[in-house]
Formats: C-alpha cells, structure tokens, sequence
C-alpha cells in the first residue's frame, strides 16, 4: 500500500542553524500538509501547499518556516534559523484530490533544537 | 474557530473490558469527522472517518457515529486488546469552496490496556 515516507525520523540541530525536513507524498496525491506535535500536546497545522503554492498558513508558520516542492517527488519544510521552541515530531501529510477529505500521514521527524 | 475537544486521558482499562473515548466538536457547517491513532514511537494513522451525518466509520472493531445533534463523534470498541494501547486523536475537517480545509486536533487520549 502506498504511503507517505519522512527522512530523517531523527534529527537534533543547535539553536540558531537551518533545517531541512523531508517527505515524500504518495505518488498520486496532490495536496500536500505539514503539521507539528510538540511533546504532550495535540498536533497543530502549519501550512497546506497545492500547486506548487501555498494555499493556507496557520500562525506558526511565520517567515523562519517555508516549503518547497523541489522536483516532482519531495516535499520540503525548511526552518530557517531554529528556536528551542521548535522542538516538536512534524508530520507531512497528503492527500489526492479536492473531493477527498482523507489526509495520509507520513512516521514523523523528530526534531530537538539545542 | 472549529475546535475539537477530547476526554482526558490516560484511559486505563483491563484486556477485553469496553471503551469509550467521548469527542465533541465545534464547526460551522458540516465537517468531515476523523479519529487518528498513534502507537508508540509512531505515526499518525487514521483509524475511521464519517463524512456526514448518521454516518457510522468502523475500523479494526473501533465504530464511532457522526451526530449532529450533539456534535459528538465518540469512539467505541466492544472489547479492547493490550495491542490497543496507543494515543487516539479526534480530528475535524472543515467543508468549503476551496478544498484545501486543514484538520483540526483535539489533544489526544492515552488507552492503557492491561493483561
């Protein structure tokens, strides 16, 4: 069965440096979502992206965050210059089309800002 | 804004008893229901949807109905397994002319299933 993939599952930075998350969408999947879990508490959104543009934002998503859709595979989330408060699982999630409400979820990375 | 609130957890039950996990939401219009499940060390997996009213979502004995009247969407299973223990989120997803509606997370509700 299809599914969305992450790399890395794991990754620790110092405060300050950029990160880049990845995420592979399933194939045929044309929205595509970033959402983030800080530790013990609910998972919120960050960003929906359709059409290689953004399409919603929520607050968090200030100008650290981007994404990019980098060839015709990758999803990216970048953090320009990471916060100890960054620190959170984000999940890249995607889903097919405009009818169907299902998003697909990909494992998560965690990151951990020093 | 659309909000999405769960029973506090943990949820400490013993193999085979019944559970439920009570979710209500608040939405304009008519949302797209959702409970997601995440197991240890894991990630988010959706375990049943309903996308309308009166519509019943089951998934691996988990059942839940979509209830308008009182904006409920509580998760149920007859008998729980210790392979249950896992954090479970009600989600909501909003209705609308562009289609790009994020999902909308209660906190989550830790199952503790013992032996």
């Amino acid at each position: 069965e299809p599914e969305v993939t992450q790399t890395p599952s794991h990754q620790v930075t110092q405060m300050g440096q950029e990160v880049i998350l990845r995420c592979v969408p399933i194939s045929n999947h044309l929205y595509f979502y970033w959402y983030r879990q800080i530790l013990g508490q609910k998972v919120e959104f960050l960003v929906s992206f359709y059409n290689n543009e953004i399409s919603e934002k929520s607050e968090i998503f200030d100008d650290q965050f981007s994404v990019e859709r980098p060839d015709g595979s990758n999803f990216t989330l970048k953090i320009r210059s990471t916060k100890l408060e960054d620190s959170a699982m984000y999940f890249c999630a995607s889903s097919p089309d405009r009818g169907q409400v299902t998003q697909y979820f990909g494992p998560g990375t965690r990151l951990l800002v020093l | 804004g659309d909000s999405v609130t769960q029973m506090e957890g943990p949820v400490t039950l013993s193999e085979e008893a019944f559970l439920t996990i009570n979710c209500t939401y608040t939405a304009t219009g008519y949302p797209s229901l959702f409970w997601y499940v995440q197991y240890p060390g894991e990630g988010l997996q959706l375990l049943l949807k309903a996308t309308k009213a009166d519509d019943k979502g089951s998934n691996k004995g988990f059942e839940a109905t979509y209830r308008k009247e009182t904006t409920s969407f509580h998760l149920e299973k007859g008998s729980v397994q210790v392979s249950d223990s896992a954090v479970y989120f009600c989600a909501l997803k909003g209705k609308g002319d562009t289609g790009f509606q994020k999902l909308v997370f209660g906190t989550g509700t830790r199952l503790l299933v013992s032996p």
